[in-house]
């Protein structure tokens, strides 16, 4: 079945560093591909998407990049704020089947002033 | 436009009792899903209702159950209540939900069950 992996956490970074979250997913066909992040006590935001091969999603500074031939969808963003410090969530829509969002296991990110 | 809004945010139960939980999409969508988030588990698919009707379902057993109205609202009710049935619940609307449309999320209903 789908699968999405992220990279363990908490990744702890300072203010203004560069923030890399890694994503890969297992799926047949072409999914669709999410980032949404979760504040404390609240529920998941959308961040962005992407829907086919090498589209670059973007939003608020972040970036990801469907790459077919890798199977990844890696979040980044150049200058993490404390503002940023949050849960986040890589998902999948597959392109048939059952219409359901597979998630990772989120990763925590905390950064420091 | 008002997001999805999920009432209510807090519920404390007992091991036995039933449950029902509220969601209202955004204005306009026809599509909701309901998922479960705990710590050991993560977020995990429980169905998908579009025009009134049932179209998806995950892998919970038959104790969860949902039905969406004629205005797309939707409730989700758990009956015989477990100690694992405590969970943050969220309900995401989407416009048609096809595959390639992101879903929205509502706050969530925490549900404690002592």
């Amino acid at each position: 079945g789908d699968s999405v992996t992220q990279m363990e956490g908490p990744v702890t970074l300072s203010e203004e560093a560069f923030l890399t979250i890694n994503c890969t997913y297992t799926a047949t066909g072409y999914p669709s591909l999410f980032w949404y992040v979760q504040y404390p006590g609240e529920g998941l935001q959308l961040l962005l998407k992407a829907t086919k091969a090498d589209d670059k999603g973007s939003n608020k500074g972040f970036e990801a990049t469907y790459r077919k031939e890798t199977t990844s969808f890696h979040l980044e963003k150049g200058s993490v704020q404390v503002s940023d410090s949050a849960v986040y969530f890589c998902a999948l829509s597959p392109s048939t089947g059952r219409r359901a969002l597979t998630f990772g296991s989120g990763t925590r990110l905390q950064v420091q002033p | 436009k008002a997001g999805v809004t999920q009432t209510p945010r807090y519920l404390i139960k007992t091991r036995g009792q039933q449950v029902t939980l509220s969601c209202s999409p955004i204005s306009g969508h026809r599509s909701v899903s309901w998922y479960q988030q705990t710590p050991g588990q993560g977020l995990q698919f429980l169905f998908e209702y579009f025009s009134e009707t049932q179209r998806n379902k995950g892998n919970f057993p038959g104790r969860f159950s949902g039905r969406q109205f004629s205005n797309s609202r939707s409730e989700m009710n758990v009956s015989t209540l477990e100690l694992g049935d405590s969970a943050l619940y969220l309900c995401a609307s989407s416009p048609q939900g096809e595959f390639n449309q992101p879903q929205h999320f509502g706050d969530g209903t925490r549900l404690s069950i002592l």
